[in-house]
């Protein structure tokens, strides 16, 4: 149990355009979800929070307006780059918790979306 | 704040060898702490957690000891092989709060 999907896996796209991330809880219903950056061998940064129905929370120096984040249901948080620049390519990794029959805080982790901005 | 701190890599270890990498954390109260581990191109896979003081994590050979005394999480496996080559990140996530804290990862390569 406790599967974190993310789709796609790798997304190749034109500087200018916009590209959606989803993060899917197979298993359980992810009442918080949490997007991570990752830039080539770095920890990962926490760009943002999202509660199921609420908006999101960002960190600090993290552009809400570039980083559209999406949380309309248990299962389902969408991250969308806008505009996207050479300098949004990354590693963009999605995490999720529930409240019920686990470690209160674990988060689950996605296998990651590789972003390439040409 | 709450914070991890990590050895740095990278190492780079012969198959068999002993590994210890250590993680030690700042935080108030008491926090869960966790290993992950990160192999190439892929997301992060929990490798064990402790939840309270003296609390073992162990899973596939790895073990972490929640040190409550020394404020560390150092993990060790007695005979390390090729496939365990990957990123290992020390965390640790306060309880009643969602948020994780991730030390800087420490790059393992195992060579036969």
């Amino acid at each position: 149990g406790a599967v974190v999907s993310q789709h796609p896996s790798w997304v190749i796209c034109k500087s200018g355009t916009s590209v959606k991330i989803e993060c899917r809880s197979l298993d359980f219903q992810a009442t918080t979800m949490f997007w991570y950056r990752q830039f080539p061998k770095q920890s990962l940064m926490l760009m943002a929070t999202s509660n199921e129905g609420s908006k999101a929370t960002y960190e600090q120096g993290v552009e809400k307006d570039k980083f559209l984040i999406n949380h309309a249901s248990l299962t389902l948080s969408t991250l969308t780059v806008t505009s996207a620049h050479p300098e949004d390519s990354s590693f963009y990794i999605c995490s999720a918790t529930g409240t019920s029959g686990r470690i209160y805080g674990e988060q689950f982790f996605g296998p990651g979306t590789r972003l390439t901005v040409l | 704040g709450n914070s991890v701190t990590q050895m740095e890599g990278p190492v780079t270890l012969s198959e068999e060898a002993f590994l210890t990498i250590n993680c030690t954390y700042t935080a108030t109260g008491y926090p869960s702490l966790f290993w992950y581990v990160q192999y190439p191109g892929e997301g992060l896979q929990l490798l064990l957690k402790a939840t309270k003081a003296d609390d073992k994590g162990s899973n596939k050979g790895f073990e972490a000891t929640y040190r409550k005394e020394t404020t560390s999480f150092h993990l060790e496996k007695g005979s390390v092989q090729v496939s365990d080559s990957a990123v290992y990140f020390c965390a640790l996530v306060k309880h009643n709060n969602n948020d994780m804290r991730f030390g800087a990862g420490t790059r393992l390569t195992v060579k036969p």
